[in-house]
């Protein structure tokens, strides 16, 4: 079964500072990967996915992630954080032709004025 | 319409009562889920629909009862539940669960709080 770790509960950053958000993955296919964000109180928000291609993926709000098939990573950056970032980050994970996607246990980005 | 919704989205409930959550979408998606999120944790798969049908169900107890009444409609039915059972409900819809590859789209949630 596949499966997804984010090593780093918490993440702080300073306001215009890069910011990278962690994740590797286990699958026994070929992987599909996910980012979500989730505001307090509310649902996840699609950020973006890899699916094959490009290994440097863009997604929305300026972020953008970079596939490392040789480490099994699927980190997450933006050139230059915004306080408005500030929420919880979950990674996931699916594998070819399967119904269910799995989640990390979620980073928490804090970026400071 | 990008959007999935959710109803209630706040619910107290004893645990003698019998509740149900309500989830929509208009996206035209054929595959809708059901996810169970405790604070600071990631959600939990309960159920997935495939084009109106129960295609996975992880093992949840019965006193949830899904129910797809159309391709634009998903129900949670909640009956005899127990405290530990408190969490956000995630709905969730793709436009064919069996592409890996697809985004879902996660609707606000409904917090739920049983007493």
């Amino acid at each position: 079964a596949q499966s997804v770790a984010q090593p780093e509960d918490q993440v702080n950053v300073a306001e215009g500072n890069p910011l990278t958000v962690k994740c590797t993955y286990s699958v026994s296919g070929n992987p599909y990967l996910f980012w979500y964000v989730q505001y307090p109180n509310r649902g996840l928000q699609f950020l973006l996915k890899y699916i094959t291609g490009d290994n440097l993926v863009k997604g929305s709000y300026g972020f953008e992630a970079e596939f490392n098939k040789s480490q099994t990573s699927f980190h997450l950056k933006k050139p230059s954080a915004l306080v408005s970032d500030s929420a919880l980050y979950f990674c996931a994970v699916r594998d070819y032709n399967n119904n269910d996607m799995r989640f990390g246990a979620g980073t928490r980005l804090t970026v400071k004025p | 319409d990008t959007e999935v919704t959710q109803t209630p989205k706040h619910l107290v409930m004893g645990m003698t009562n019998k509740k149900s959550l309500k989830c929509e979408q208009h996206m035209g998606h054929r595959a809708m889920y059901w996810y169970k999120q405790k604070a600071k944790k990631p959600p939990e798969l309960m159920f997935v629909y495939s084009y109106e049908k129960l295609s996975i169900n992880e093992s949840v107890p019965s006193r949830f009862s899904p129910e797809c009444p159309n391709s634009s409609l998903l129900n949670l039915h909640l009956h005899a539940l127990q405290p530990e059972d408190s969490a956000l409900y995630l709905c969730a819809s793709s436009q064919d669960s069996n592409g890996g590859w697809e985004s879902q789209y996660f609707g606000p949630g409904t917090r739920l709080l049983v007493l």
